[in-house]
């Protein structure tokens, strides 16, 4: 069974850090692209960030581009988002995703998500 | 950057479809996929590539797609699928490059 298990939310004072991370288990992650997004409480999904199979291509949204980093270990089947200069505004549960190639890209897979929460 | 309209509430009795649109710029340029997502859980795929079923996913659930406007038909409605439902497209234009959801629309069974 294909399984992503995410870990490392929690409660952080603005301005903090956090690293996400990602277990994938069940699949040959390393031909997978993967994806994070975030939900604040009692909003929509947000798209936060994209990694290649290989990790040589990420984007990210433009709200965390230059405080949020994006990467993976595929000897170790782990995706990662090293969070810094955390805002309030990005407290949500946060979720890792596969991307299925057959499905043009959709996100067939996710896990339960981790909660971050940003707060002093 | 690009934008995905969803409208926020849909309401439907039993046995009865739902239609919920997703309208963006040139959507007929893209490919649309749609989540289902019950409270505390985490979004589930129902439908991929306009009106592609993920196996697993039940035959009452359809895309469709216009030029503008890309629609998640749910036919006899059943309490089971109140839920949020949320549109997804990648956009790929010159200045931004990345995934874009819909803000979600709520179908409420009455």
């Amino acid at each position: 069974e294909v399984q992503l298990v995410e870990s490392g939310g929690g409660l952080v004072q603005p301005g903090g850090s956090l690293r996400l991370s990602c277990a994938a288990s069940g699949l040959t992650f390393s031909s997978y692209e993967m994806n994070w997004v975030r939900q604040a409480p009692g909003k929509g999904l947000d798209w936060v960030s994209y990694i290649s199979g290989s990790g040589s291509t990420v984007y990210y949204i433009d709200s965390v581009k230059g405080r949020f980093t994006v990467s993976r270990d595929n000897a170790k089947n782990s995706l990662y988002l090293q969070m810094n200069g955390l805002r309030a505004e990005d407290t949500a549960v946060y979720y890792c995703a596969r991307e299925w190639s057959g499905g043009k890209d959709a996100f067939d897979i996710w896990g339960q998500g981790t909660t971050v929460t940003v707060s002093s | 950057s690009y934008v995905l309209t969803q409208p926020p509430s849909v309401s439907v009795a039993p046995g009865q479809t739902a239609r919920i649109t997703c309208g963006g710029n040139n959507i007929g340029s893209k490919s649309v996929h749609w989540y289902q997502q019950k409270p505390g859980q985490a979004p589930v795929l129902v439908v991929y590539d306009d009106s592609d079923r993920p196996s697993g996913i039940p035959e009452r659930f359809s895309g469709s797609k216009s030029d503008n406007t890309a629609t998640l038909t749910i036919s006899r409605v059943d309490a089971g699928d109140e839920a949020d439902y949320c549109c997804q497209v990648w956009d790929s234009s010159s200045d931004h490059r990345g995934w874009v959801f819909g803000g979600g629309t709520k179908l409420t069974v009455l």
